[in-house]
C-alpha cells in the first residue's frame, strides 16, 4: 500500500518569500506523483504531475517541484508567493501498473501575509 | 463543457434521514470516484467506479451506496445519515481505466453536509 506524509500541516510565509511545501511517500512499486491545489471554498485541482523522464516539473502559477527517488520525496516550491497563492495543497500518489486510487496526504495550509 | 457537477451545495440532514449526492460530468470519463474532506485528514477514498456497472469500494466506504448507470452520473447514497459523515464531498473523473492511469483527476466543486 501507499502512503503520503506532508510534513507541515500550515505555512505561513510573507508576500514575495520563497515557499517550499514538504512531501514524503511510501510505496513499495514505482509511483506517479501529483500536487493538487485547492482555493478557499472550491474543489481541487491539478498543479502538476511527474510521471517520468525530468526531475524537476514545472506546473501552473510557477510552482514546480522535483522527485526525489532516493529521498522518496516530491517537495513543492515557488520562488516568490503572491497573495492569491493562499490555498491548501495536497500531495497524491498513484501504483505505476496498479489501480486508479490517488491516495492523498492531509494537506498543508498556505497563508501568504502582506 | 460544465467539467464535473455536484448538487447540492449545502445539505443539512437529521440523524436517521437518507439523501443522495449528485455528481455528473460531461467528459466522456470513464473514472469516477467520492472522496470525503475532514479537517486533518485530508481527502478519502469513499467509492469509485471504472465504467457504467462497475463500482468498488474506498478506504472508507460504511454507510455509503454508490450506483453507476450511465457514464455521466456517479450518485452518492447516505442510507442513514450519522453525525460522523458530517463532511465535504467530493466527486471527481477521469479518462484513466486501465491499470496505472496517469490521467489528471477533475474534481467538482464539493458539497458541504451537516448531519445533526
Amino acid at each position: 500500500a501507499q502512503s503520503v506524509t506532508q510534513l507541515d500541516s500550515q505555512v505561513p510565509v510573507f508576500e514575495e518569500a520563497p515557499v517550499e511545501l514538504r512531501c514524503n511517500y511510501s510505496s513499495s512499486v514505482s509511483v506517479y506523483l501529483f500536487w493538487y491545489v485547492q482555493y478557499p471554498n472550491q474543489g481541487l485541482q491539478l498543479l502538476l504531475k511527474y510521471l517520468s523522464g525530468s526531475t524537476l516539473v514545472k506546473g501552473i502559477n510557477g510552482f514546480e517541484a522535483e522527485f526525489n527517488k532516493s529521498q522518496t520525496s516530491f517537495h513543492l516550491r515557488k520562488p516568490s508567493v503572491h497573495i492569491s497563492d493562499t490555498a491548501e495543497y495536497f500531495c497524491a500518489v498513484i501504483p505505476q501498473g496498479g489501480s486508479e486510487k490517488l491516495v492523498f496526504g492531509k494537506g498543508t495550509k498556505l497563508t501568504v501575509n502582506p | 463543457n460544465a467539467g464535473v457537477t455536484q448538487t447540492p451545495k449545502f445539505q443539512v440532514l437529521k440523524t436517521g434521514q437518507s439523501m443522495t449526492l449528485q455528481c455528473a460530468q460531461d467528459m466522456n470519463h470513464e473514472y469516477m470516484s467520492w472522496y470525503r474532506q475532514d479537517p486533518g485528514m485530508g481527502l478519502r477514498l469513499i467509492h469509485y467506479s471504472v465504467g457504467a456497472g462497475i463500482t468498488d469500494q474506498g478506504e472508507v466506504p460504511n454507510g455509503y451506496n454508490v450506483s453507476r448507470s450511465t457514464t455521466e452520473d456517479f450518485p452518492l447514497r447516505l442510507l442513514s445519515a450519522a453525525p460522523s459523515q458530517t463532511s465535504v464531498y467530493f466527486c471527481a473523473s477521469s479518462y484513466g481505466v486501465a491499470s496505472g492511469s496517469t490521467d489528471t483527476q477533475y474534481f467538482g466543486p464539493g458539497t458541504r453536509l451537516t448531519v445533526l
